[in-house]
């Protein structure tokens, strides 16, 4: 079954400073990969994903996210954060075939320091 | 283009008791996946719907029962509620037709059992 690990609880960074947060997949055959935002008393909103393709996906908001099949990771990064990308970031996977049944990590907060 | 609706915003249950959750798909989504989101953890996954029928569960009891309606809206019914039940619901939306493969979300139903 598919599974997605996020390993840092949360994240701290500074305004400006570059952001990554981390996030490793478990799944068989080729995965496809998503990273999810979610702010306080809110749904989850969708940010980008990895299909096929190249391994650098550009989503929204200025995110991107990096694809390494070797290390069955896809990082989730920002050149410069904001205060405003403080919130709950998710990873999830899906296998290529079968339902759209997406595995989800525990998930990461991230709080942008003035 | 409408996004995913969900009603009501907020219940409060009774343990024992039955709940309904309500929600409307994106404009051209055919398929519903419905996540259960405890505190502080991420969405698990507990069933999709796609042309009416039930596509796929997760490991939640059958006392977790849906239906898709023939305009693509959803329903998650909760029978004989537990304390354990209180989560948020999330409504997720996609489109077979299109292969878009992401799901979009809904804002989701903050039920409390007491």
């Amino acid at each position: 079954a598919q599974s997605v690990a996020q390993p840092e609880d949360q994240v701290n960074v500074a305004e400006g400073n570059p952001l990554t947060v981390k996030c490793t997949y478990s799944v068989s055959g080729n995965p496809y990969l998503f990273w999810y935002v979610q702010y306080p008393n809110r749904g989850l909103q969708f940010l980008l994903k990895y299909i096929t393709g190249d391994n650098l996906v550009k989503g929204s908001y200025g995110f991107e996210a990096e694809f390494n099949k070797s290390q069955t990771s896809f990082h989730l990064k920002k050149p410069s954060a904001l205060v405003s990308d403080s919130a709950l970031y998710f990873c999830a996977v899906r296998e290529l075939y079968g339902n759209n049944r997406l595995a989800f990590g525990k998930g990461n907060q991230v709080v942008v320091i003035p | 283009e409408t996004g995913v609706t969900q009603s009501p915003t907020h219940l409060i249950k009774t343990r024992g008791q039955q709940v309904t959750l309500r929600c409307s798909s994106q404009s051209g989504h055919n398929t519903v996946s419905w996540y259960q989101q405890a505190l502080g953890q991420g969405p698990q996954f507990i069933f999709q719907y796609y042309r009416e029928e039930e596509n796929g569960r997760g490991n939640f009891p059958p006392r977790f029962s849906g239906l898709q309606f023939p305009n693509y809206s959803s329903e998650l019914n909760v029978n004989a509620l537990l304390l354990g039940d209180s989560a948020l619901y999330l409504c997720a939306s996609s489109s077979r037709v299109l292969l878009s493969y992401e799901q979009y979300f809904g804002p989701g139903t903050r039920l409390t059992v007491t």
